[in-house]
């Protein structure tokens, strides 16, 4: 079974701050993807990689960067946090084009 | 500008009856459309997906049909279960002639099934 891996479940950060959140999965997954979760606006796509050092930006990437030197990590790093990043962050895998997303658990950001 | 929209935020349902969640969407590209399911504090689990050369598909208690003229999809539960109380997404993709496929992600139906 697939399992993504969010290393903190609640971060709380000041502005201004640089924030990492990292995300591991164990299937070899090829694609790996951040997005947002925010009531009433559902889940947005931030960054997506389809292969070790491969970024692409999804919709929202404004104020936000990622890393992936490794296959089974990506990395989401937010430069100088604002509360207006507040949010649930959830991190997902998938093995190919149109095949289903494995999310982990997510992360649960607070900036104030 | 939402390309998916689910206009529903909720919808209560009782144990045994039929729970019909709808999802709408604006981009005629689109052409592989699944659902999620989402507890609190999980991340969202892949349910049923439908590709857009068909118009119904079928896993168990759970069938997605797709109306293409419409623009609309829909997931049946049958019958619903108090565990399936859950907020549901769906989401769509459209072929990126690229090596990936970046989801499109509605905002959600909080469905409670009432026992």
């Amino acid at each position: 079974d697939v399992k993504v891996t969010q290393s903190s479940r609640y971060l709380v950060k000041r502005t201004g701050e640089k924030v990492f959140l990292e995300c591991v999965q164990d299937m070899d997954h090829e694609n790996m993807f951040w997005y947002r979760q925010d009531p009433g606006l559902g889940l947005r796509l931030i960054y997506f990689s389809y292969d070790v050092k491969m970024k692409e930006k999804g919709d929202i990437p404004e104020g936000y960067s990622v890393s992936r030197e490794k296959k089974e990590r990506f990395s989401l790093i937010l430069e100088s946090a604002s509360t207006n990043q507040t949010s649930m962050y959830l991190c997902a895998s998938s093995s190919g084009q149109f095949k289903p997303l494995h999310f982990g658990n997510g992360t649960r950001l607070t900036v104030t | 500008d939402q390309q998916v929209k689910q206009n529903s935020p909720s919808l209560s349902v009782q144990e045994g009856r039929i729970s019909i969640l709808n999802c709408d969407y604006t981009n005629s590209m689109f052409d592989y459309f699944l659902w999620y399911k989402k507890y609190p504090a999980e991340g969202p689990t892949f349910l049923i997906s439908i590709s857009s050369i068909k118009d119904k598909n079928e896993d168990g208690r759970f069938t997605v049909f797709l109306n293409k003229s419409a623009k609309h999809l829909s997931l049946h539960i049958v019958p619903s279960q108090p565990g399936d109380s859950a907020v549901y997404f769906c989401a769509a993709s459209k072929e990126a002639g690229g090596a990936t496929n970046k989801l499109i992600f509605g905002t959600g139906t909080l469905l409670a099934v009432q026992p």
